[in-house]
């Protein structure tokens, strides 16, 4: 079954530092989503990517995030300077037309 | 906008025992209803999707829900649960307007099966 697969798994970064999470989606999918999960809490919603822009984002998704498909298979998230309460779980997912959202296995993100 | 409220937020059973996780949205149109399930150290999994028509949905390992639209709700049941199904359970909900689809999680509930 095709399967939406990230990198890094885990990454330990330095506050200020920048950092790129890199999810590649199912190869027909044409929507693309950023999630995070900081410990303990729900799963939220960052961003979504549809016909190469942002779709829609949320309150958490400010001037320091950022997105990019760079190459039609890669999908990217940045974070410029990072913070300590960047710390969580980063979730990469994608979808074709339907509805079914697929997700990722996530990127441990720790910012000490 | 969308909430999705999940009122367990830990339940203990025992191997064999009934579930039913309650799942409450609110939302002024036409939704799409989600449960995901995330095993210890693992990814989000989809368990089972309501888009429309039957408002009963089985989906995998067992598990059914059923769309109460008078009542918001959308909770999940397995009739006889495995030390297995031992994780965290997500609700989710998505508009039903062909638009970003953004999906709006509930709060989880850990499930913990004992054997």
């Amino acid at each position: 079954e095709p399967e939406v697969t990230q990198t890094p798994s885990h990454q330990v970064t330095q506050m200020g530092q920048e950092v790129i999470l890199r999810c590649v989606p199912i190869s027909n999918h044409l929507y693309f989503y950023w999630y995070r999960q900081i410990l303990g809490q729900k799963v939220e919603f960052l961003v979504s990517f549809y016909n190469n822009e942002i779709s829609e984002k949320s309150e958490i998704f400010d001037d320091q995030f950022s997105v990019e498909r760079p190459d039609g298979s890669n999908f990217t998230l940045k974070i410029r300077s990072t913070k300590l309460e960047d710390s969580a779980m980063y979730f990469c997912a994608s979808r074709t037309n339907g509805n079914t959202i697929y997700f990722g296995e996530g990127s441990w993100l720790t910012v000490v | 906008a969308q909430s999705v409220s999940q009122h367990n937020h830990h339940v203990i059973l025992s191997e064999a025992a009934s579930l039913e996780l309650g799942c409450n949205y609110s939302y002024g149109g036409t939704v799409n209803l989600f449960w995901y399930v995330q095993y210890p150290g693992q990814h989000l999994q989809l368990l089972l999707k309501y888009f429309s028509g039957d408002p009963l949905v089985k989906g995998i390992k067992g598990f059914e829900a059923e769309f109460i639209k008078s009542k918001f709700s959308f909770n999940l049941r397995k009739p006889s649960v495995q030390w297995s199904d031992t994780a965290e359970y997500f609700c989710a909900v998505s508009p039903n307007n062909n638009a970003g689809n953004m999906l709006t999680f509930g709060g989880g509930t850990r499930l913990m099966v004992k054997p």
